[in-house]
């Protein structure tokens, strides 16, 4: 299994541009998230999603859209890239909502926004 | 408004001692608590947890100790070995009001463990 894999690994953006950061996982797992991680604060979760099909916000949803039409991806994309945006971005997954304890961590989204 | 507290940003300690970080909360309706352990350019993967309805959960060199009275756990390394070398996060998990099990990160604490 390959796990949890974001791509690209950096990116770097200019103020008003769109793109889309790609997650994928290959363990069936029902449940997956997106966080952003900033210096001096834990993650924060943006986005998550319970099953194909179905999303809902995070703590920190605002400039970010996601959607989820196959069990395997779950995207995330910026609609229109501000500093405030620049973080490292997890992508993760479990097996369940209940077991979200147990989530496995993608290698992150280093992401910079000019 | 952080709920979930590591107050040492930075822990050093040499090799075969015990490392001991430690994690504040704030809201008593967390029922589980976690620790992650993430290297540079990689993303956190779990170590250990307990539960609320314990005290102390032990797996080979890691255990996690939860004083709830205190609202405070915390995770003793021992021995301590160079490859602990990492970041670690706290979290704790509680249901919010949608049933869904939101998970709130601590700050970190980045742990050297000198040869």
């Amino acid at each position: 299994n390959a796990g949890v894999t974001q791509t690209p690994k950096f990116q770097v953006l200019k103020t008003g541009q769109s793109m889309t950061l790609q997650c994928a996982q290959d363990m069936n797992h029902e449940y997956m998230s997106w966080y952003r991680q900033d210096p001096g604060m834990g993650l924060r979760l943006i986005h998550y999603s319970v099953g194909a099909g179905i999303t809902d916000q995070g703590e920190v949803p605002n400039g970010y859209n996601v959607s989820r039409s196959t069990t395997e991806d779950f995207p995330l994309r910026l609609l229109s890239a501000a500093p405030s945006q620049t973080s490292v971005y997890f992508c993760a997954s479990s097996y369940s909502i209940a077991r979200i304890h147990e989530q496995f961590f993608g290698p992150g989204t280093r992401l910079t926004v000019l | 408004d952080q709920q979930v507290k590591q107050n040492s940003p930075s822990l050093s300690v040499q090799e075969g001692r015990i490392s001991i970080l430690n994690c504040d909360y704030t809201n008593s309706m967390f029922d589980y608590f976690l620790w992650y352990k993430k290297y540079p350019a990689e993303g956190p993967t779990f170590l250990i947890s307990i539960s609320s309805i314990k005290d102390k959960n032990e797996d080979g060199r890691f255990t996690v100790f939860l004083n709830k009275s205190a609202k405070h756990l915390s995770l003793h390394i021992v021995p301590s070995q160079p490859g602990d070398s990492a970041v670690y996060f706290c979290a704790a998990s509680m249901e919010a009001d949608t049933g869904f099990q939101k998970l709130v990160f601590g700050t970190g604490t980045r742990l050297l463990v000198s040869p």
